[in-house]
């Protein structure tokens, strides 16, 4: 069964310094997103991707964030100043576009966990 | 504002037993939702969906409820197994696509 698929499983790094998140959504998927989990608390929206530009994203995405295609297969997320309060969980998500209708099941990827120190 | 809630942080039940989970939201525009099971260290995983034109959907065992006079949604699961244990999450969404969680509740399954 295709599944999301994230990379790596656990990143480790200094506050100030730029992390780059990685995911590989299901191959005939057309829509993608981040989410974050802070520890305990809900899944956040961060932001959706379509056609290689953001579709919408939350007042969590600030200047410090961006997303790329860089190819056919992956999808990233960049933070550029890592924050302490950046620590959390990071899923990746996809949904496949039907009918002309972009809302539709999102798959979610098993995460990143991102430990700001 | 905007938002979805949980009406219970946690769930204890016997194996065997029936679940019910519910779930109240906010947005009225809201057309399409979802419930999301997490297990520790995982992603959430879709365990069905149910959209505004409808007020009931049936899968493997679990069924969810949709009550748009109250906005209010529930999962049931039946004869809950202990493989059921985790964290469920309802979440919904509009003509944006972006998800609105809810904050958890935990599915606790005695033997």
């Amino acid at each position: 069964e295709p599944e999301v698929t994230q990379t790596p499983s656990h990143q480790v790094t200094q506050m100030g310094q730029e992390v780059i998140l990685r995911c590989v959504p299901i191959s005939n998927h057309l829509y993608f997103y981040w989410y974050r989990q802070i520890l305990g608390q809900k899944v956040e929206f961060l932001v959706s991707f379509y056609n290689n530009e953001i579709s919408e994203k939350s007042e969590i995405f600030d200047d410090q964030f961006s997303v790329e295609r860089p190819d056919g297969s992956n999808f990233t997320l960049k933070i550029r100043s890592t924050k302490l309060e950046d620590s959390a969980m990071y899923f990746c998500a996809s949904s496949e576009m039907v009918a002309g209708v972009g809302t539709d099941t999102q798959y979610f990827g098993p995460g990143t966990r991102l430990t700001v120190l | 504002g905007e938002s979805v809630g949980l009406h219970l942080p946690t769930l204890s039940v016997q194996e065997g037993d029936n679940s019910i989970i519910n779930c109240a939201y906010s947005n009225s525009a809201s057309d399409y939702f979802i419930w999301y099971k997490q297990e520790s260290g995982k992603g959430p995983q879709f365990i069905i969906d149910i959209r505004s034109n409808m007020d009931k959907r049936q899968g493997q065992r679990v069924t969810v409820l949709l009550n748009k006079t109250v906005k209010h949604l529930s999962l049931q699961i039946a004869a809950t197994q202990p493989g059921d244990s985790a964290v469920y999450f309802c979440a919904e969404t509009g003509a944006n696509s972006k998800l609105t969680f809810g904050k958890g509740i935990t599915l606790s399954v005695r033997p």
